[in-house]
């Protein structure tokens, strides 16, 4: 069964700066998805970037990155120009490519606070 | 287009009675997914549907717990007898599509306080 872990429960960071989330994951299969979600305190589950497991161009989006390593197992997010908006608990979730249930494995998330 | 639609958003049951979470996933989509969120843990798999069908319930307990997604209206996540375990954030999502790199997209969910 895959894993993901995410080994900061929390971090902070100032305003404008930048900073980094880890996750690794643990799979067997080759082909697969990767996401970053972000859970304010509404609790709404807003989907931040997404990375296919096929592709080696890192994503982005904005002031949003991935750093994919694939042999490491290895996807951490990078936010840079912080903004008061992005503190949020940011969950790191995998999901299957070869078949069957599409169902999303999250970790426990990192608790982000931005300092003004 | 409307985002997914949970109701209630916040429900309130007293032990052993039975607690009814209601799901309308985006227009367009027939997949829906549900997860749970204990406080201070990340979301975890219950059950993915398609219309009238269960198509993966690995993350369902055994006894108590039923989900559905008729041909008309919402899904519905059915809990019997709840216990104070029970207690947690249920998260529903929708997807167009099984194949690809379609999102789930996440509805706000229903928060279930069991006294």
């Amino acid at each position: 069964a895959q894993t993901v872990t995410q080994s900061q429960p929390e971090m902070s960071v100032q305003e404008a700066e930048t900073v980094t989330l880890s996750c690794t994951y643990d799979t067997s299969e080759s082909d697969y998805y990767l996401f970053w979600y972000k859970q304010p305190p509404s609790r709404q589950m807003i989907l931040v970037i997404r990375q296919e497991a096929y592709k080696q161009q890192n994503a982005t989006e904005n002031r949003f990155s991935v750093n994919f390593q694939k042999a490491a197992k290895s996807f951490s997010l990078k936010i840079s120009d912080s903004q008061l908006g992005d503190a949020a608990m940011y969950f790191c979730a995998y999901r299957s490519a070869e078949g069957g249930s599409e169902k999303l494995v999250f970790g426990k998330g990192t608790k982000l606070t931005v300092n003004p | 287009n409307a985002g997914v639609m949970q109701n209630p958003r916040h429900l309130v049951r007293r032990r052993g009675q039975e607690a009814r979470l209601r799901c309308s996933p985006m227009k367009g989509h027939s997949h829906v997914y549900w997860y749970r969120q204990l406080p201070e843990e990340g979301l975890k798999f219950m059950v993915y549907l398609q219309k009238e069908n269960i198509i993966d319930e690995s993350g369902m307990p055994k006894e108590r717990f039923s989900a559905e997604f008729p041909k008309e209206g919402p899904s519905i996540l059915r809990i019997q007898q709840v216990v104070r375990g029970d207690s947690a954030a249920y998260f529903c999502a929708s997807s167009p599509r099984v194949s690809g790199s379609y999102e789930q997209y996440f509805g706000p969910g229903t928060r279930l306080t069991v006294t």
